[in-house]
């Protein structure tokens, strides 16, 4: 069974550009989940999709904003991109919401 | 609001020795709980969870983990390192109860193994 998959890998952007990062849950799972690792910060959460609605969202300014398509696969956007977005983003999923979560390999964000 | 504790930033054991891993958390209710392990520069994979019942849990691996309710505790063990542990190891917590569910996170631990 194949995991959670995100894409791109690694993405390098200039301050005040946009960023997209894509995530596929694994099959099966509604829920998809989004977290900043951020050097010093530890892992925060971020976001919460399920049945294509936003369930939850962490302490995140505006600028960051998602969705969730119906085929479960989900969407992280970044605008006006900062310095302190630099960080890894994981995405998981799980099969219902509240269930054990599935990370995927993060996408390496990097801002110049 | 919950919130996790690991107390050690960075535990270094010997390959073979015995391993305990601390976790502390505050949560109003009974919580749902989590260790993930991280190898450098990877996603997080899941070790084990506890939501209910036997409060020892078995996962892979090798690892356990045992809840205290009394001591708000949730600590990871092992009873024979190998070299391949070595990783940075998370606790967390979720949300039993609602509808805003997420998974708090402490710092993690980093674990050296040496041969």
């Amino acid at each position: 069974e194949a995991g959670v998959t995100q894409s791109p890998t690694h993405l390098i952007k200039t301050r005040g550009q946009q960023a997209t990062l894509r995530c596929s849950p694994i099959s099966g799972h509604t829920s998809v989940y989004w977290y900043q690792q951020a050097l010093g910060l530890g892992l925060q959460f971020l976001l919460w999709y399920d049945e294509g609605e936003e369930r939850n969202r962490g302490n995140f300014p505006p600028r960051f904003s998602g969705r969730q398509f119906p085929n479960y696969s989900s969407e992280l956007n970044v605008n006006a991109l900062e310095l302190e977005d630099s960080a890894l983003y994981l995405c998981a999923s799980s099969l219902f919401s509240g269930g054990e979560q599935y990370f995927g390999p993060g996408t390496r964000l990097t801002v110049t | 609001a919950q919130s996790v504790t690991q107390p050690d930033i960075h535990i270094t054991v010997s390959e073979g020795a015995s391993l305990e891993l601390r976790c502390n958390y505050s949560y109003g209710a009974t919580p749902y709980l989590f260790w993930y392990v991280q190898s450098p520069g990877q996603g997080l994979q899941l070790l084990l969870k506890y939501f209910s019942g036997d409060t020892l849990v078995q996962g892979i691996k090798g690892f356990e983990a045992e809840f205290k309710r009394s001591q708000s505790s949730f600590n990871l063990r092992k009873p024979s390192v190998h070299w391949s542990d070595a990783a940075e190891y998370f606790c967390a917590v979720g949300d039993s109860g609602g509808s805003n569910y997420k998974l708090t996170f402490g710092k993690g631990t980093l674990l050296t193994v040496n041969p």
